[in-house]
């Protein structure tokens, strides 16, 4: 696509269930980032892919959470055991490559989750 | 990445300029300087980039200081559309490091543009 793609564009979930967010990065970007946004805060870096390694995985609030990247390119991040705090908008950014300093980053328009 | 300062907030007029400043002290010979912005309930989008010469494009301009401590991002003629928040960072670089490839978004300024 055109874009980097997120879905879904909203998840309502109960504490304690699993979630799944998705992410479909432009075609041929072999970078893609994850990021945490909470209400009226900034954004938190949680995990980044080069291919389908992750060198970063510095950000990941627990081991609750855990991403994985498949074929160079979909992306699913996953949340066990949901709980309140988890809830904030999930935003992906992909870019061509990470090496160089210049690349600049698309984001999706990220997905809204809401753990009742 | 080095650490960059932004005011939290700033206000402008619709159609007149706008400059949004930013402090990196602490700035390494090898960081490129990056503008993100996000408008309301979107994922932030880029706006301009660059290392030591000022540049140029259709979004804005960015100005930096010879010593590249600072830089400021100019926007010629603000809009309603303009209304987000700017974020200022460094992107460095790292051969070697798992550091190489984050991006580390601050708080940045959230512009106002009133009619």
């Amino acid at each position: 696509g055109a874009g980097v793609s997120q879905s879904p564009s909203n998840k309502v979930t109960e504490k304690g269930k699993d979630v799944e967010l998705r992410c479909d990065p432009i075609s041929g970007h072999t970078a893609l980032y994850w990021y945490r946004q909470s209400l009226g805060q900034g954004l938190e870096f949680l995990i980044y892919f080069q291919g389908n390694s992750a060198p970063d995985k510095s950000g990941l609030p627990s081991d609750r959470f855990s991403a994985e990247r498949t074929g160079g390119s979909v992306s699913t991040l996953t949340i066990q055991r949901t709980q309140q705090e988890d809830s904030a908008v999930y935003l992906c950014a992909s870019s061509l490559g990470v090496i160089e300093n210049s690349e600049k980053l698309f984001f999706g328009s990220g997905t809204q989750l809401s753990v009742l | 990445d080095a650490k960059t300062t932004q005011p939290n907030s700033m206000e402008s007029n619709e159609e007149e300029p706008v400059h949004l400043p930013c402090n990196h002290s602490t700035i390494s010979g090898t960081d490129y300087i990056h503008w993100y912005r996000q408008l309301p309930s979107q994922g932030p989008e880029y706006v301009i980039h660059g290392l030591t010469s000022n540049v140029n494009n259709r979004m804005a301009s960015l100005a930096i200081a010879e010593d590249r401590k600072s830089s400021t991002l100019i926007l010629h003629r603000a809009t309603l559309r303009d209304a987000a928040v700017y974020y200022c960072i460094l992107r460095g670089i790292l051969y070697g490091s798992s550091n190489t490839g984050k991006l580390i978004f601050g708080q940045g300024t959230t512009l106002q543009v009133k009619p």
